[in-house]
């Protein structure tokens, strides 16, 4: 069973710099299978795509973040991380990370962290 | 970018009972849409993907449907787990979500 967990600090000042990580387990993400996503919500919004990683290295993500957006992969950790920097207020959130699968050429996150929130307050 | 709106945004259901959600796609996504279950504190579950394929694991009770820009997710049978709240998800380009249906007693 594919399993993955959020970790960083709760609390972030502004104009400093959000730190992710999400560990895997019970699946690789050397895999060349799947892409390795981020996914936040603030509260009473919608859900909103991040971006996402590949072991291949390649990546994309969100053009409304992506000036302020790093997304990297360990391979011998088995974890993949997201810093945002600048941040403010309007970055807290809810974080979560996803595995994407693709069925016939249809993309869906098949698995999910729980989330972890993230506020953003001096 | 393409703007997914689901409706309604809330309503009151009670166990047994048949509830059908809708979402609609601001230009054409063939099947590219996603639904996912998610409750407070937990990990959020997808339930169908490609608008209308039932996901490993996931209750047949739950289908989806549709194609274009018009889709829908029914609960034939409303059990006391599904008191949840449900996003449409496209995956045509790139990823975004509608604004979530809340299922409430």
């Amino acid at each position: 069973q594919v399993q993955l967990q959020e970790s960083g600090p709760g609390l972030v000042k502004p104009s400093q710099t959000l730190s992710l990580t999400c560990n895997v387990s019970g699946g690789s993400i050397s895999s060349a299978t799947y892409y390795w996503n981020w996914i936040r919500q603030p509260a009473g919004k919608e859900l909103e795509w991040i971006g996402r990683i590949h072991i291949s290295g390649n990546s994309n993500n969100n053009p409304s973040l992506r000036s302020r957006l790093t997304m990297s992969a360990d391979t011998s950790k088995n974890q993949f991380s997201l810093k945002l920097t600048s941040v403010t207020a309007a970055d807290t959130a809810v974080y979560y990370c996803a595995r994407e699968a693709s069925w016939g050429g249809f993309p869906s996150f098949d698995y999910w962290g729980q989330g972890i929130q993230v506020t953003v307050s001096s | 970018d393409i703007q997914m709106t689901q409706s309604p945004s809330s309503l009151s259901a009670s166990v047994g009972d048949r509830v059908t959600i809708t979402c609609r796609a601001s230009q054409s996504i063939s099947t590219s849409l996603n639904w996912y279950q998610v409750k407070p504190g937990k990990a959020p579950k997808l339930l169908i993907f490609a608008a209308s394929s039932l996901e490993s694991g996931a209750p047949s009770r739950f289908s989806g449907g549709g194609s274009g820009t018009d889709f829908t997710l029914t609960i034939s049978s409303l059990q006391p787990g599904d008191f949840a709240t449900y996003y449409c998800q496209q995956s045509y380009r790139t990823f975004s979500f509608g604004g979530g249906t809340k299922v409430e007693i």
